[in-house]
């Protein structure tokens, strides 16, 4: 069945640092990929997407890349503050369905 | 612009009873998904609805069920409650037009099964 792959479970910075989190996912008819970050006793916010015909998309200090080939895409933050601290999760959304297959998370942990 | 609302936000049922959760949807979206998400994992998708009828299922049995109604709210009924349907039950709206997939999620009921 489908299934998505997160990594790291955890990652800790310094504040000012990058962070990387990267996702495989395993249908190759995904479509389209957002980022979720979630912070305690909140649902999760949309914080980018992208889709399957873009392979890079930036909004300030957040990024995401894409390679279709390899079914593999990334997010990338940059200048963590500690705000950024929460959990974030990536999903991959199958063509033709509305049904969004998650990654187990990874916490981010932005130490000042 | 009113985002996803959902009650009640905690709750304590004993096993073997049945359960309803609540979600109103962001003003402007017409489909509703319903998450489960247990502790530590990514959430997991349940059913989503649309024009209110179940479009779309993941692999959970028929005890859960639910409701769309004419105004895009919708319920999520859990019957036979078991241990194990402890997790955050996320609902999630959205707008099913050409192209336009993002979610908004509300921020979820606690159940605890005991």
């Amino acid at each position: 069945g489908e299934n998505v792959e997160q990594h790291p479970s955890t990652l800790s910075v310094q504040e000012g640092d990058s962070a990387v989190i990267k996702c495989t996912y395993s249908d190759s008819a995904s479509n389209y990929f957002p980022w979720y970050k979630q912070e305690l006793g909140k649902g999760p916010q949309l914080i980018i997407d992208i889709r399957s015909n873009v392979g890079e998309k930036k909004d300030q200090r957040i990024a995401v890349t894409l390679n279709k080939t390899a079914k593999h895409f990334s997010l990338h933050i940059t200048e963590t503050q500690p705000e950024d601290s929460a959990v974030y999760f990536c999903a991959a959304k199958q063509s033709g369905t509305y049904k969004y297959i998650f990654g187990t998370g990874t916490r981010l942990k932005v130490l000042a | 612009e009113t985002g996803v609302t959902q009650s009640p936000t905690h709750l304590i049922k004993t096993r073997g009873q049945q359960v309803t959760l609540r979600c109103s949807s962001q003003s402007g979206h017409n489909t509703v998904s319903w998450y489960q998400q247990a502790l530590g994992q990514g959430p997991q998708f349940i059913f989503q609805y649309y024009r209110e009828e179940e479009n779309g299922r993941g692999n959970f049995p028929p005890r859960f069920s639910g409701l769309q109604f004419p105004n895009y709210s919708s319920e999520l009924n859990v019957n036979a409650l078991e241990l194990d349907d402890s997790a955050l039950y996320l609902c999630a709206s959205s707008i099913r037009t050409g192209g336009s997939y993002g979610y908004t999620f509300g921020s979820g009921t606690r159940l605890t099964v005991v």
